[in-house]
């Protein structure tokens, strides 16, 4: 059963406009969520998380929404830049599978074109 | 400060064998976190282990196990392997263990690509 799901396996987008990421997840019991980007041949790069108790976070030019009630966040970028371009991965933390662990999504392969 | 380090980052071995694979986290860092990448799972969560004691486990058989030194460098093995053991593993560190109602920054190494034949 899939915890964290990522029901975008590519996106792609003009430079300069707004890229929008989802992730939908099941398990209510998730206390952080957090975006990681992982360019080919390197780990994953942590950029940003937000608290089960908030609903928005901003840190340059990424914000990351949360709606608790639908159980699904939203990382935006804007503006998008080709540097961008790279895997996002939504995670979240929390008790799963009886250990408390870091649950991943698949993955969007974000494509911003120049 | 030097980055999460895995070796070897390649690695080609065939089924029935048996594998080690090391990580060295940050200067500091006392948490180690393993991860499997796969195209169709994606990131999966193996273990973790905080000042040498397995603190958190994911749903892996116990042909997966772990170890941690007292230097916080930590070793993966995977016995008896099968082709579906193919994958990149993740090792990530962190200065303190996942827990509840908080989240420490994990930092991630290159990974180690592992080939079953």
């Amino acid at each position: 059963d899939q915890q964290v799901k990522q029901n975008s396996p590519s996106l792609s987008v003009q430079e300069g406009r707004i890229s929008i990421l989802n992730c939908d997840y099941t398990n209510s019991m998730f206390d952080y969520f957090l975006w990681y980007k992982k360019y080919p041949a390197e780990g994953p790069t942590f950029l940003i998380s937000i608290s089960s108790i908030k609903d928005k976070n901003e840190d340059g030019r990424f914000t990351v929404f949360l709606n608790k009630s639908a159980k699904h966040l939203s990382l935006h970028i804007v503006p998008s830049q080709p540097g961008d371009s790279a895997v996002y991965f939504c995670a979240a933390s929390g008790v799963g599978a009886g250990s408390y662990q870091l649950t991943f999504g698949k993955g969007t392969k974000l494509s911003v074109i120049p | 400060k030097a980055g999460v380090t895995q070796t070897p980052r390649y690695l080609i071995k065939t089924r029935g064998q048996q594998v080690t694979l090391s990580c060295s986290p940050i200067s500091g860092h006392r948490s180690v976190s393993w991860y499997q990448q796969t195209p169709g799972q994606g990131l999966q969560f193996l273990f973790e282990y905080f000042s040498e004691t397995q603190r958190n486990k994911g749903n892996f058989p116990g042909r997966f196990s772990g170890r941690q030194f007292s230097n916080s460098r930590s070793e993966m093995n995977v016995s008896t392997l099968e082709l579906g053991d193919s994958a990149l593993y993740l090792c990530a560190s962190s200065s303190a263990p996942l827990a509840g109602g908080t989240y420490n920054e994990q930092f991630f190494g290159p990974g180690t690509r592992l080939t079953v034949l």
